[in-house]
């Protein structure tokens, strides 16, 4: 299947970590991406991390990949109000032929309180 | 570097018209481009996969009549909605895909908002 699911909503106050978690079922992927998009306006890549990684970390953004259970999360540490929009997470299937589609996770609003 | 961009930003017409979106890579060349449209508080849905020389790749459930695809040149594709109903109101965002992209990152435009009446 192609079925890639995060958690609907997360509220974390300004300061503190968040932590956005995304499932993924296709074991063949060979990236898997964050995006961020805030209202009315299209994604901003945030990064990306190879499959045979377990972690990567960008400044304020770490992503942790865990292979065998299929799950990635994306850490971004002293969350800012400009941090609040909807983080949609991605995966590249080795099967999506030659022009290698992303499928999209259902994204996640993280909204930031003052 | 990598920049994207969409024209027009949003437009509104009168159903039964046909109307183009722009898609356009400003600073580097994609053989590649993504067009996906967005319902609110959804998803991207993938509609087709634009290949500069040849024609697009559609997803299933998309019509290819009606949503025509272009891929010009290495810059630039475009979608024309033709004969628009209400129900193509939607969000519509391309993506471009950089040729030396280790990763095959796709980085997006800003989005065209069609409304329909």
């Amino acid at each position: 299947g192609e079925d890639v699911e995060q958690s609907l909503f997360l509220s974390v106050r300004e300061g503190d970590s968040s932590v956005i978690n995304c499932t993924y079922t296709d074991s063949s992927s060979t990236y898997l991406y964050w995006y961020k998009q805030e209202p009315g306006a299209g994604l901003q890549l945030l990064t990306y991390i190879f499959s045979n990684m377990d972690m990567k970390q960008d400044q304020r953004l770490t992503v942790l990949l865990n292979k065998k259970d299929k799950h990635l999360s994306l850490r971004i540490a002293d969350t800012q109000t400009g941090d609040s929009a909807i983080y949609f997470c991605a995966e590249r299937p080795m099967g999506g032929g030659a022009t290698n589609k992303l499928i999209f996770g259902t994204g996640t609003l993280l909204a930031v309180q003052p | 570097g990598a920049v994207v961009s969409q024209h027009p930003s949003w437009v509104i017409c009168k159903s039964g018209t046909s109307v183009k979106i722009e898609c356009r890579s400003l600073d580097f060349q994609a053989t590649t481009m993504f067009w996906y449209r967005q319902f609110p508080k959804q998803s991207l849905m993938l509609m087709a996969t634009s290949n500069e020389g040849s024609k697009a790749t559609y997803e299933q459930g998309v019509e290819k009549d009606k949503f025509l695809i272009n891929h010009a040149s290495l810059t630039l594709s475009t979608l024309t909605v033709t004969s628009a109903h209400p129900e193509d109101s939607s969000f519509y965002i391309c993506s471009a895909r950089v040729d030396s992209g280790r990763a095959g990152e796709q980085y997006f435009g800003p989005g065209t908002r069609l409304t329909v009446t």
